[in-house]
């Protein structure tokens, strides 16, 4: 039974670029939700997709955007990338729109110099 | 709003020592999910525990044990007879049940180091 996977593991971009961050979620499951862990601190919620549209959404600007396909995968995009968006991106993926229950894959490292 | 305070930033404890990580949580809600994570140093948060904001049993699965107190807003976690395998990063989490909102919150950790 595969697990939540993402890609890349890591990533450097350099200020101002545009990095697209990929998520395939757990077998059996329709929802995926985007976390942001700066170094040292707890995940923090960007956004949630369900059915191709997002759900719910954290306090995060429209540079970040998403995307869900009709296989659940998931994209998170990031656009004009600064210094402060450095941090490991998690992808969580549940059942049915909702956060009971999430299955967290290893995350990708993004690194912007 | 909804705050999780984990004041403990790191514990360092030798190999078989019993060590609890405090969790102490914010929310006008009255029903909401606490959670705990274990981070490993390969980034993947691992799911340890759910609990509801009726149930206010605790809990013990092997070495580890909850105790949830809602008249103290604090949803502890304690691992007896440590091992080193338990070092990680731990988060506790609060998700509302109500209001429709979904999202949830997490602390900022507790490091624990299991020294051998």
């Amino acid at each position: 039974d595969a697990g939540v996977t993402q890609s890349p593991t890591h990533l450097i971009k350099t200020r101002g670029q545009q990095v697209t961050l990929r998520c395939s979620p757990k077998s059996g499951h329709d929802t995926v939700s985007w976390y942001q862990q700066a170094l040292g601190q707890g995940p923090q919620f960007i956004f949630q997709y369900y059915e191709e549209e997002e759900r719910q959404r954290g306090n995060f600007p429209d540079r970040f955007s998403g995307h869900q396909f009709p296989n659940y995968s998931s994209e998170l995009n990031v656009n004009a990338l600064l210094l402060g968006d450095s941090a490991l991106y998690l992808c969580a993926s549940s059942l049915g729109g909702d956060s009971y229950e999430q299955y967290f894959g290893p995350g990708t490292r993004l690194t912007v110099t | 709003a909804q705050k999780v305070t984990q004041a403990q930033t790191e514990i360092s404890v030798v190999e078989k020592e019993d060590v609890t990580l405090d969790c102490v949580y914010e929310t006008r809600d009255t029903t909401y999910y606490l959670f705990w994570y274990k981070q490993p140093p390969s980034g993947e948060l691992v799911f340890l525990i759910r609990r509801n904001s009726f149930d206010e049993q605790n809990e013990i699965s092997g070495r580890y044990s909850w105790n949830f107190q809602k008249s103290t807003s604090s949803f502890n976690f304690t691992i007896t007879a440590s091992q080193v395998v338990d070092s990680a990063v731990y988060f506790c989490a609060l998700r509302s049940l109500s209001g429709g909102s979904y999202i949830p919150t997490f602390g900022r950790g507790t490091s624990l180091i299991v020294h051998p």
